[in-house]
Order: structure tokens, then sequence, then C-alpha cells
């Protein structure tokens, strides 16, 4: 149980350009997401958070325009990369949590803008 | 604020064991967890550990946590070739599900 699935595993847009990142919790009702960034070789950076059906919280320094976060449903929430620029390549990966505060991660998404 | 330290690179030899640490700061953190991921993956708990604890042992793991020195070691026996990976502690604090991840600390076996 507590599967949580990305899609697309891997993406390659062209600058300016959006992308849409869906991540799914496939098995359980998600209250809360979390969008992660991670560049090569280094750690996990949290951009937002997200409850269902409210509005994301954004970390500082994460341009909320530029990051578009929806989560209209307990089990679907999207990452909406606006106006994609090279510096906008990175490894986005998704979380999920239910009644307990475990966070479930999904298998990340790559994107490449060139 | 919450600031996560952990080494860089751990090369360990089929078999032995290997031993990774991790420095805290948050002295709220009520959770820490261990997180391992492998190339081009998400990130799998390990295994984690409430702050009142002072070891857990699960299988093959062995947590170790010094609430006084704010360190945080993962033990893992017996290290097989499946075990190469980069390992992430994290920290969470009381009512808070938002995590504070380390740097991360690569280890590879060698068979």
């Amino acid at each position: 149980g507590a599967v949580v699935s990305q899609h697309p595993s891997w993406v390659i847009c062209k600058s300016g350009t959006s992308v849409k990142i869906e991540c799914r919790s496939l098995d359980f009702q998600a209250t809360t997401m979390f969008w992660y960034r991670q560049f090569p070789k280094q750690s996990l950076m949290l951009m937002a958070t997200s409850n269902e059906g409210s509005k994301a919280t954004y970390e500082q320094g994460v341009e909320k325009d530029k990051f578009l976060i929806n989560h209209a449903s307990l089990t679907l929430s999207t990452l909406t990369v606006t106006s994609a620029h090279p510096e906008d390549s990175s490894f986005y990966i998704c979380s999920a949590t239910g009644i307990t505060y475990e966070q479930y991660f999904g298998p990340g998404t790559r994107l490449t803008v060139t | 604020g919450e600031d996560v330290e952990q080494s860089l690179f751990l090369s360990v030899r089929e078999g032995d064991s290997s031993v990774i640490n991790c420095t805290y700061t948050d002295s709220s953190s009520t959770y820490l967890y261990w997180y391992k991921q492998e190339p081009g993956a998400g990130l799998q708990l390990l295994t984690y550990i409430f702050s009142n604890m002072d070891m857990k042992q699960d299988q093959r793991l062995t947590v170790l946590l010094n609430k006084k020195d704010k360190h945080l070691s993962l033990r893992i026996a017996d290290t097989q070739t499946g075990d190469s990976a980069i390992y992430f502690c994290a920290e969470s604090a009381r009512g808070n599900n938002r995590l504070a991840f380390g740097k991360g600390n690569q280890v590879v076996v060698i068979p």
C-alpha cells in the first residue's frame, strides 16, 4: 500500500513552454502533498506544500507564479512549470501524506528544458 | 531553523558493515528518518526513530540517536550490492509534517 505515482517520468520541453507534472496517490487519500526539487548530487529542496482544496504554501524563494500547484482532489496534485527555462531543468519529486505524518514519495520526474 | 548535515561519500566492501552519520540543529525535532534513493528514483523510507528513543533496530538496519549531540547514525549490517544508493537523513518537528533533508551520503558497495 501507500503508493505514489508521478507522470511523466521524464519530459523534455522547449524554453518558453509550460509543462505539467502529475502526482497521484494510488491507494490512499492524500490530505497533504509536497513538491520537492532536486539538483544533481544534491539534496531535496521543498518547494511547496499543498492541502486538498486550498492554496499551496510556497517556501521562501519559490516563485508561485512560475510553479503553479493545484491539489483539486484527495488523490491528485499537479505542478505546472510555466514559461520554462533551462535553469528549471531538474528532478521534481512529490510526496503525499494521509492520516499519518509519514510521507510517501513518488518516483520523480526529470525535466529537461532545451 | 532546521539544518541537517551529512558526510558525502562512503565505499564499503560487500559483507562489511557501513555507518552513515548525520547531525541536525533543530532541538524540537520529533521524528528522524533515513531514506534511500537509488539512481533516477524517488525516496524510499528505510526507518525512523522518535526523539525519545536512543536506538532502533530493524533487520540489518540499526539507528542510533544521540539527542544531546544531535547526532543520528545508520548502521547497515552485512552490506549488499543492492544497498548502493544515496542515503538521506531527515527530521520533522512535532505537529509538523514538513521534512528537512540532509545533503545525502552516497554509499558504494564493492563486490
